[in-house]
């Protein structure tokens, strides 16, 4: 089975912080996505990649950048961390086009006090 | 702006009864699928659907495509406890091909 990895599952920062939040994909996927999910909101898309050291804006890039060194690893980067990045952050892969079907992450819970 | 509009958005039963949730767009969507999120993990698909009018049977979850391709159902029979969960409609489609969800259905079913 593919399996996408989230190496954080909760993580508590401080505003202002620079925060980063991995994923690791083991089945050679070419397409990488970060969402973050938030009550009533849904999945909103942020950054993906088709490609390494590729990167595409999604709906709400604002506040975050991500960097795909190598094929396996998606990284999603925030800055400066805010009250308002307080969320649920989703990270998915898929072998091709982008709308094959995602594989998941268990999520990473991020709250920024 | 393609939308995916999910209702219900929440909903509490008891075992044994049965429910559908409904996935509606205005726009084309050349397939569909439906993911089931239990907290505290990311979302797991259930199944896709391509065809107009296409019906896909999973054990006690029906889904069906309508036949324009804008709208989706999913009906569960005798719904378990075990299909407490979060709901999630998406359709392809989306800018630069990408995803389009729904806000989801939460779903809780009481013993």
């Amino acid at each position: 089975d593919v399996k996408v990895t989230q190496s954080s599952r909760y993580l508590v920062k401080r505003t202002g912080e620079k925060v980063f939040l991995e994923c690791v994909q083991d089945m050679d996927h070419e397409n990488m996505f970060w969402y973050r999910q938030d009550p009533g909101l849904g999945l909103r898309l942020i950054y993906f990649s088709y490609d390494v050291k590729m990167k595409e804006k999604g709906d709400i890039p604002e506040g975050y950048s991500v960097s795909r060194e190598k094929k396996e690893r998606f990284s999603l980067i925030l800055e400066s961390a805010s009250t308002n990045q307080t969320s649920m952050y989703l990270c998915a892969s898929n072998l091709n086009s982008g709308a094959n079907v995602l594989t998941f992450g268990a999520g990473s819970r991020l709250t920024v006090l | 702006t393609q939308l995916l509009e999910q209702s219900p958005q929440f909903l509490s039963i008891q075992e044994g009864e049965n429910l559908t949730v409904y996935c509606n767009s205005s726009s084309v969507f050349s397939s569909l699928q439906w993911y089931r999120q239990e907290p505290g993990e990311g979302p797991v698909l259930l199944v896709t659907v391509v065809t107009g009018g296409e019906v896909k049977k999973l054990k006690r979850l029906t889904f069906q495509f309508g036949d324009a391709r804008k709208d989706s159902s999913l009906h569960i029979t005798a719904a378990q406890p075990g299909d407490t969960g979060l709901y999630l409609c998406a359709g392809a489609g989306g800018s630069q091909g990408n995803l389009i969800f729904g806000k989801g259905t939460k779903l809780s079913v009481k013993p």
